[in-house]
């Protein structure tokens, strides 16, 4: 079976300050992982996926994530942070065959002006 | 398009009460999830279906939790009776059919508020 582990319930940055959500997964065939970003009270959003094309992914509003087979990682980074990400982030995991998604317990983003 | 449709948005009952929350996936997205969201336990899947039919329900809580698809356009979920621990954010998602990753469109959530 295949699972995500989200580091860090809640994380705070400064406004313009870097972004970093960590996530590892688990799989023991190759994943597909993804990112998805959930505002208050709203469905989640795709920022974006990996599919094995290449390991540096971007995404929408400025984040892009790393796949590392050696660290089993797929972290999300935005390079300046703005108050309009503040919201929370899961990252999901899917393999060939299993269309569903298993979603990690998520990262609370907190942007401090 | 319009996106995944949820109804209601929000339902407050009683224990005991049956509850049907309603589901519009995208058209022409042969996938729909229904996802339950809470604090303690996160997103979590309770089923899903591939056609109108079901093929993974290994997540429904219990015999009070059923679901159904009668066409491709509809779907609802029930609960019958309801407690207060059903109290939660029920998501429907819908996907495309194909081979490789499998992108989820969510819809905007049921919150379900059981007294």
């Amino acid at each position: 079976a295949q699972s995500v582990t989200q580091l860090g319930s809640h994380v705070s940055v400064s406004e313009g300050a870097l972004v970093l959500l960590r996530c590892n997964y688990s799989s023991s065939v190759p994943p597909y992982l993804f990112w998805y970003v959930q505002y208050p009270n709203q469905g989640l959003q795709l920022l974006l996926k990996y599919t094995s094309a290449a390991t540096l992914v971007k995404g929408i509003n400025g984040f892009e994530a790393e796949f590392k087979k050696s660290e089993t990682s797929f972290h999300l980074t935005k390079p300046s942070a703005h108050m309009r990400d503040a919201a929370e982030y899961f990252c999901a995991v899917s393999v060939t065959g299993r269309r569903a998604l298993t979603f990690g317990s998520g990262t609370r983003l907190q942007v401090q002006p | 398009d319009a996106g995944v449709i949820q109804s209601p948005r929000h339902e407050v009952t009683e224990m005991g009460q049956e509850v049907t929350l309603r589901c519009k996936p995208i058209s022409g997205h042969d996938y729909l999830f229904w996802y339950r969201q809470t604090m303690m336990r996160g997103l979590e899947l309770l089923i899903y279906f591939n056609n109108n039919v079901p093929i993974d329900d290994s997540g429904m809580p219990e015999d009070r939790f059923s679901a159904k698809m009668p066409n491709a356009s509809f779907s609802t979920l029930k609960i019958q009776p309801s407690e207060p621990r059903d109290s939660a954010v029920y998501f429907c998602a819908s996907s495309e059919r194909g081979v490789g990753a499998n992108v989820l469109t969510f819809g905007a959530g049921s919150r379900l508020t059981v007294l």
